[in-house]
C-alpha cells in the first residue's frame, strides 16, 4: 500500500514564524503535491514537484516555498506565517505520466491542521 | 478553464438506501477522473479511478461510471451504512496536463442515518 505521511497532525504557530511542513512517501513516486483546503474554497494547489530539486507553482503559491532534496520528501515552507495561512494542508504523491504503469492516481497524506495566531 | 461541479452539496439518506453522487465537468478532454472520500479532519482516501477510455469501475459496493461526452460521472454506493458518512470528492486530470494535476469539485457531504 502507498503510504504518505505528514510530520504533524496539528500545529500552532505565531505570526511571523517560519514554518516547515514535511511530507514523505514510500512508493518511489516522482510527483508530489501540496494543497490547502479551506471551507467554501475547496482544495487548492500550492506547489508541486516532478523530480528532485524541480518545482512548479500551483494556483496559490504566494507566501509559500517548497524544497525537494530527496525523491521521497517534499517540504512546504511558510517563510513568515500569517493568520490567513491558517488552514488544513494536504500532501499527495503520484507516479509521473510518462511511466507505462502510471495512471496519475494521487495518494494523500492525513493532513496537517495549521493554526497561525 | 475546467470547472468541476458536485450537486448536491449535502445529502442525507437512511441506512440501506443506495447512494447516488454526481460529478460534472465542463471540458470533456480529460485523462482520468478520480473519486475520493474524506472523513472530518482527515486526508483524502482514493476510492476509484476511471481512465478516459473506460466507462466504469467497480470496487465492492462502489461503482463509478463515466460519460465523457456529456461531462458526467456518477458514484453509486449500494446498501449504504452509517460508516459511509463522509464527504465525497471527485477530481479530473485534464488531457493536456503533463503532471497529473487534479481539478477538484467542492464535494458532497453524505450522512447515512441508522
Amino acid at each position: 500500500d502507498v503510504k504518505v505521511t505528514q510530520s504533524s497532525r496539528y500545529l500552532v504557530k505565531r505570526t511571523g514564524e517560519k514554518v516547515f511542513l514535511e511530507c514523505v512517501q514510500d512508493m518511489d513516486h516522482e510527483n508530489m503535491f501540496w494543497y490547502r483546503q479551506d471551507p467554501g474554497l475547496g482544495l487548492r494547489l500550492i506547489y508541486f514537484s516532478y523530480d528532485v530539486k524541480m518545482k512548479e507553482k500551483g494556483d496559490i503559491p504566494e507566501g509559500y516555498s517548497v524544497s525537494r532534496e530527496k525523491k521521497e520528501r517534499f517540504s512546504l515552507i511558510l517563510e513568515s506565517a500569517s493568520t490567513n495561512q491558517t488552514s488544513m494542508y494536504l500532501c499527495a504523491s503520484s507516479l509521473l505520466g510518462t511511466s507505462q504503469r502510471s495512471s496519475y492516481e494521487q495518494y494523500f497524506g492525513p493532513g496537517t491542521r495549521l493554526t497561525v495566531t | 478553464k475546467q470547472e468541476v461541479t458536485q450537486i448536491p452539496a449535502a445529502l442525507s439518506v437512511p441506512e440501506g438506501e443506495n447512494l447516488v453522487l454526481n460529478c460534472s465537468f465542463t471540458d470533456s478532454a480529460i485523462y482520468n477522473l478520480q473519486w475520493f472520500r474524506q472523513d472530518p479532519g482527515k486526508g483524502l482516501t482514493s476510492l476509484l479511478l476511471i481512465q478516459s477510455s473506460q466507462r466504469e469501475q467497480t470496487s465492492g459496493r462502489l461503482n463509478a461510471s463515466l460519460d465523457k461526452s456529456s461531462g458526467r460521472s456518477t458514484l453509486y454506493i449500494a446498501a449504504s451504512q452509517p460508516g459511509d458518512s463522509a464527504t465525497y470528492l471527485c477530481a479530473v486530470v485534464e488531457a493536456t496536463d503533463s503532471w497529473g494535476k487534479l481539478q477538484f469539485g467542492a464535494g458532497t457531504q453524505v450522512v447515512v442515518t441508522p
